[in-house]
């Protein structure tokens, strides 16, 4: 069974600064696709960043990036310079192709407060 | 590109009644995907389909809960005689289905309270 495990429920951080948002998982397929989504208060969720298993090099998208250590599976998201507007729920979530046609496992969530 | 769209985006039911829900992917995506998320969780994954073909069925979606998609377009989602515990946030989402893990698209999603 595959599980995602974010175990940051919440977390803070002033505006123009750095966080990093931490994520964990589990899976026994050696080919994986992991995600990091936001979906801000009564909005529909987006997707902020993607990284496939295979690749070595760390996904990076604008003031996103992430930390990604295979071995540790862990898969954190640091967010650079952060401004009002990244205040949201930020869902970490896995997807392998065994059997599972690439449906989503999400993980519980860390609520992110921007402070001005 | 409109997005993929949820109808009605809240709907308040007593327990018993049934309820269906529409998702309308985007126009050219081949997958489509069902999700509750319940307050204080993350997504979980209810069923899949592949054009108009349900591929795959989570455990909980228990027989109370039937989807179609009959022209590989739109999707429906019925819940035949609700309980409570069913109140939540169903999400859709599609995707192109050209490859591995395409990005998936969500909705605003369907807010469901059963009184």
């Amino acid at each position: 069974a595959q599980t995602v495990t974010q175990s940051q429920p919440e977390m803070s951080v002033q505006e123009a600064e750095t966080v990093t948002l931490s994520c964990t998982y589990d899976t026994s397929e050696s080919d994986y696709y992991l995600f990091w989504y936001k979906q801000p208060p009564s909005r529909q969720m987006i997707l902020v960043i993607r990284q496939e298993a295979y690749k070595q090099q760390n996904a990076t998208e604008n003031r996103f990036s992430v930390n990604f250590q295979k071995a540790a599976k862990s898969f954190s998201l640091k967010i650079s310079d952060s401004q009002l507007g990244d205040a949201a729920m930020y869902f970490c979530a896995l997807t392998t192709y065994g059997g599972s046609q690439g449906n989503l496992i999400f993980g519980k969530g860390t609520k992110l407060s921007v402070k001005p | 590109d409109t997005g993929v769209s949820q109808d009605p985006r809240h709907k308040i039911t007593k327990r018993g009644q049934n309820v269906t829900f529409r998702c309308d992917p985007i126009s050219e995506h081949n997958r489509l995907y069902w999700y509750r998320q319940t307050l204080g969780q993350g997504p979980e994954f209810l069923t899949y389909f592949q054009n108009e073909a349900q591929l795959e069925k989570s455990r909980l979606l228990s027989d109370r809960f039937s989807a179609e998609r009959p022209k590989g377009s739109f999707s429906t989602l019925e819940i035949q005689r609700t309980e409570q515990g069913d109140s939540a946030m169903y999400l859709c989402a599609s995707s192109l289905g050209t490859g591995q893990a395409d990005t998936q698209y969500f909705g605003p999603g369907t807010r469901l309270t059963v009184l």
